[in-house]
């Protein structure tokens, strides 16, 4: 089955820093892979997805994740960092049928000022 | 367009009662999933539907749990009895028909179930 390590429990960054999440998943056929973002009393919001095609995917808020399946990674990166993107963030894998998603344990992102 | 809808949001009881939780998918979605959301174990899927039929139920914790989907519009996880360990986030995701492996998961607000 597959499963998604998300080594970072917490990262603090500074307003306007560059930012780096880090994925690494585990599964034996082509991933689909997510990564999601989650405000506090809030559901899941999806940032952005990779199916096939292109490496580096583009998504909402300004956040862009790289596929590198050498590695088995898909870090999250977004060159500056605005104060309201301090949220948990998820990491998902999940089969083509989309049906058996699995998340990892989350980051969660604090931002200072 | 609404989300996926689910209620109530916040949800107060003693322990030995029993508790429902509803969720509305998406019009047009025909995939269903529960999700429980705590500190200790992340986010674990409890039971998926496809076309109001269960497909996997394994990630229900034991007999106390039992979810349905009387149809494509509506389903409810339900403990009975509950217990303080149920204590959790419970969330309702629902999406596309199977086929068009581009479409994600869309996620309601959560249920936050607290069992005294």
């Amino acid at each position: 089955a597959q499963s998604v390590t998300q080594p970072d429990i917490h990262i603090t960054v500074s307003e306007g820093a560059s930012l780096e999440l880090r994925c690494n998943y585990s599964y034996g056929a082509t991933p689909y892979l997510f990564w999601y973002v989650q405000s506090p009393g809030q559901g899941l919001q999806l940032l952005l997805k990779y199916f096939s095609g292109d490496t580096l995917v583009q998504g909402i808020k300004g956040f862009e994740a790289e596929f590198k399946r050498s590695q088995s990674s898909f870090n999250l990166r977004k060159p500056s960092v605005h104060w309201s993107d301090a949220a948990e963030y998820f990491c998902a894998v999940a089969s083509y049928n989309n049906n058996d998603m699995r998340f990892g344990a989350g980051t969660r992102l604090t931002v200072k000022p | 367009d609404a989300g996926v809808i689910q209620s109530p949001r916040h949800e107060v009881t003693e322990m030995g009662q029993e508790v429902t939780l509803r969720c509305k998918p998406i019009s047009g979605h025909n995939s269903l999933f529960w999700y429980r959301q705590t500190m200790m174990r992340g986010l674990e899927l409890l039971i998926y539907f496809n076309n109001n039929v269960p497909i996997d139920d394994s990630g229900m914790p034991e007999d106390r749990f039992s979810a349905k989907m009387p149809n494509a519009s509506f389903s409810t996880l339900k403990i009975q009895p509950s217990e303080p360990r149920d204590s959790a986030v419970y969330f309702c995701a629902s999406s596309p028909p199977t086929g068009a492996p581009n479409q994600p998961q869309h996620f309601g607000d959560g249920t936050r179930l607290s069992i005294l």
